[in-house]
């Protein structure tokens, strides 16, 4: 059975402090892994797709790498609007997608 | 504002009704995925229609059902409910079969007393 963890479960930094979220899975035959960012009470909203194992894809002060085994989302000089739960999410070659738990990240002024 | 469509916002109802959700996908888009949210179990997929057929399922109970019509608009239909059903249900809708970014709605926040 797929399965996809996130750690930290909550993440708090400062304005300015560089971190990195974690996104482990196991999929048998991953056609993507996925990066959503999600506020409370609304929708997630698309960040990242990859493909395969080295790719890397930046999006203003995101970075998402992916290895065989794990996904990090790095976030350089977060800002206090960076805070939101980061879901990260697989999906398989039977086209089923599963979503982690999410990392709850909180941005102090 | 991602484009998709969900009405109502808000559902009370009691255990043992059913209910329909409804979504708009973005114009354009033929996918429709929907998805179950609750506080325990986080974000589920349940199922996903491409241009009206059913593509996947994923954690959708026997009790629920869904379709995706000719003008791709897609409901959701849960019936014999119980308190446990009570939860955030997401559509998302992407121009394709998903490898690419999908496109979520506000949600229907449903509650069963």
């Amino acid at each position: 059975e797929d399965q996809v963890t996130q750690s930290p479960e909550a993440l708090r930094l400062q304005e300015g402090e560089s971190s990195s979220l974690n996104c482990s899975y196991t999929v048998s035959g991953l056609r993507g892994l996925f990066w959503y960012r999600q506020d409370p009470g609304k929708g997630p909203e698309f960040l990242f797709t990859l493909y395969s194992a080295g790719e890397e894809k930046e999006k203003e002060r995101l970075k998402a790498t992916l290895t065989k085994k794990e996904s990090f989302l790095h976030i350089t000089a977060p800002k206090p609007e960076d805070s939101a739960t980061y879901l990260c999410a697989s999906k398989d070659y039977g086209q089923n997608f599963v979503f982690g738990p999410g990392t709850r990240l909180s941005v102090l002024p | 504002d991602s484009g998709v469509t969900q009405t109502p916002k808000h559902l009370i109802t009691a255990t043992g009704q059913r209910v329909t959700l409804r979504c708009s996908p973005r114009s354009g888009d033929l996918s429709v995925y929907w998805y179950q949210q609750s506080l325990d179990q986080g974000l589920q997929f349940l199922i996903h229609y491409y241009n009206g057929e059913e593509r996947a399922k994923g954690n959708i109970l026997e009790r629920f059902s869904a379709q995706q019509f000719p003008d791709l608009h897609s409901e959701l239909n849960l019936s014999s409910l119980e308190l446990g059903d009570s939860a955030l249900y997401f559509c998302a809708s992407s121009p394709g079969t998903g490898l690419g970014e999908q496109y979520f709605g506000p949600g229907t926040r449903l509650t069963v007393t």
